[in-house]
């Protein structure tokens, strides 16, 4: 099993243009997470989705990020425009559903830096 | 507000000593905890859980601990190992909901 697939791994950006992050999660997991690590808020899960459908966005930080999984195998985070306080790690996770007690296996993650 | 806790960023251990990882909680709600840990330019992986019902769970090497009236959960290596060297994140949910997690400890074990 390839795990969680992301990309780009790096990605630096200056700032205004549009990013978009790339996530292929474990095949027949039917719940995706993205999530942001700064050092200082740590792990923050941005947006998840239940069979493709998103669930709770309330951790997108504002209209400027969007999600979408148009089938189950495939997602993208998107920042537009990108502003240099976006830098961060974002990962992907997936897990095999939601509301239950299953792991989240998490993709290597993005690194964006926003010049 | 950060709802799981983990005041200590870093923590440097001898080998063959024990590492104790520490997190705290606010939401009294949360019933159950996990423990991931991360190697650089990896995501973070799953090491071990823990449900509300019990106050210990142990895993080889690694035991965690929950107060469910101190809302506090910790984690112990014994012994450690410079293979452990790595950034330890908490995580923590309620029933049907998703998991908070912590902002991490990066733990150095020095051989």
């Amino acid at each position: 099993d390839a795990g969680v697939i992301q990309s780009p791994r790096h990605e630096v950006t200056e700032m205004g243009q549009e990013v978009t992050l790339r996530c292929k999660p474990i095949s027949g997991h039917n719940s995706l997470f993205w999530y942001r690590q700064t050092m200082m808020r740590g792990l923050e899960l941005l947006i998840y989705f239940n069979n493709n459908v998103p669930i709770d966005d309330s951790g997108m930080p504002e209209d400027r990020f969007s999600a979408k999984m148009p089938n189950a195998s495939f997602s993208t985070l998107k920042i537009q425009p990108s502003e240099p306080r976006d830098s961060a790690v974002y990962f992907c996770a997936s897990s095999p559903r939601m509301g239950g007690r299953e792991t989240q296996y998490f993709g290597p993650g993005t690194r964006l830096l926003v010049l | 507000d950060q709802q799981v806790k983990q005041n200590s960023p870093s923590l440097s251990v001898q080998e063959g000593r024990i590492s104790i990882l520490n997190c705290d909680y606010t939401n009294s709600m949360f019933d159950y905890f996990l423990w991931y840990k991360k190697y650089p330019a990896e995501g973070p992986t799953f090491l071990i859980s823990i449900s509300s019902i019990k106050d210990k769970n142990e895993d080889g090497r690694f035991t965690v601990f929950l107060n469910k009236s101190a809302k506090h959960l910790s984690l112990h290596i014994v012994p450690s190992q410079p293979g452990d060297s790595a950034v330890y994140f908490c995580a923590a949910s309620a029933v049907g909901n998703q998991f908070y997690f912590g902002t991490g400890t990066s733990l150095t074990v020095i051989p």
